[in-house]
């Protein structure tokens, strides 16, 4: 079966200190993962995919498939980046549905 | 474009009655999805459409369910002989062709069944 575990639902951090969110997923094909962002009184919204490779505002994401994993990071963190973060798994392509873990609340003081 | 948008932004009705929901998504996309959220938990997926055709439709949704997208525009999602279950904030999300796995989400519709 598919299923995205977020194992934290709140991770506290101060300004300028590591961040990593984690992400493990179950899926027997080749799966897609993401990471989504609500800010607060904001939409939920896309922050990256993992077949891009890219860094979004600092944050960077790579799929392993050995721990069937997709860490989301960022080496510094900053308060503009507190929000609740969800990851999602596709898969079997043409993105039919996307099934979301239960998400981290990120709260990075000052 | 102001985005996908949902309406009502709050329901709240009493048990066993019928409740809709309204959707416009982002006017050239042509994937409509239904999400529902509950407290402490991630979107579920609920069903999806491509422009009219509803393509899947979660085993999770009852026949008390039922969605429609008539003209591959709008979409509305029913709720007949609601139960307190069903409470939850019901999110509306579009895609464009092309780039599938973006979606935009609405700011959904919060039911509460009392």
């Amino acid at each position: 079966a598919q299923r995205v575990t977020q194992p934290e639902k709140l991770l506290s951090v101060f300004k300028g200190a590591p961040v990593e969110l984690k992400c493990n997923y179950s899926y027997s094909g080749s799966p897609e993962l993401f990471w989504y962002v609500q800010y607060s009184r904001q939409r939920l919204q896309l922050l990256l995919r993992h077949i891009s490779r890219e860094s979004i505002k600092g944050f960077t994401a790579d799929l392993n498939k050995g721990e069937t994993s997709f860490h989301l990071k960022k080496p510094f963190a900053q308060e503009e980046d507190s929000a609740m973060y969800y990851c999602a798994l596709g898969g079997g392509g043409g993105y039919n549905k996307l099934i979301f873990g239960a998400g981290t609340r990120l709260a990075v003081h000052p | 474009d102001t985005g996908v948008s949902q309406n009502p932004r709050h329901k709240i009705t009493k048990r066993g009655q019928n409740v809709t929901f309204r959707c416009d998504p982002i006017s050239e996309h042509n994937r409509l999805y239904w999400y529902r959220q509950t407290l402490g938990q991630g979107p579920e997926f609920l069903t999806y459409f491509q422009n009219e055709a509803q393509l899947e439709k979660s085993r999770l949704l009852s026949d008390r369910f039922s969605a429609e997208r008539p003209k591959g525009s709008f979409s509305t999602l029913e709720i007949q002989r609601t139960e307190q279950g069903d409470s939850a904030m019901y999110l509306c999300a579009s895609s464009d062709t092309g780039q599938e796995e973006k979606l935009f989400f609405g700011s959904g519709t919060q039911l509460s069944v009392l």
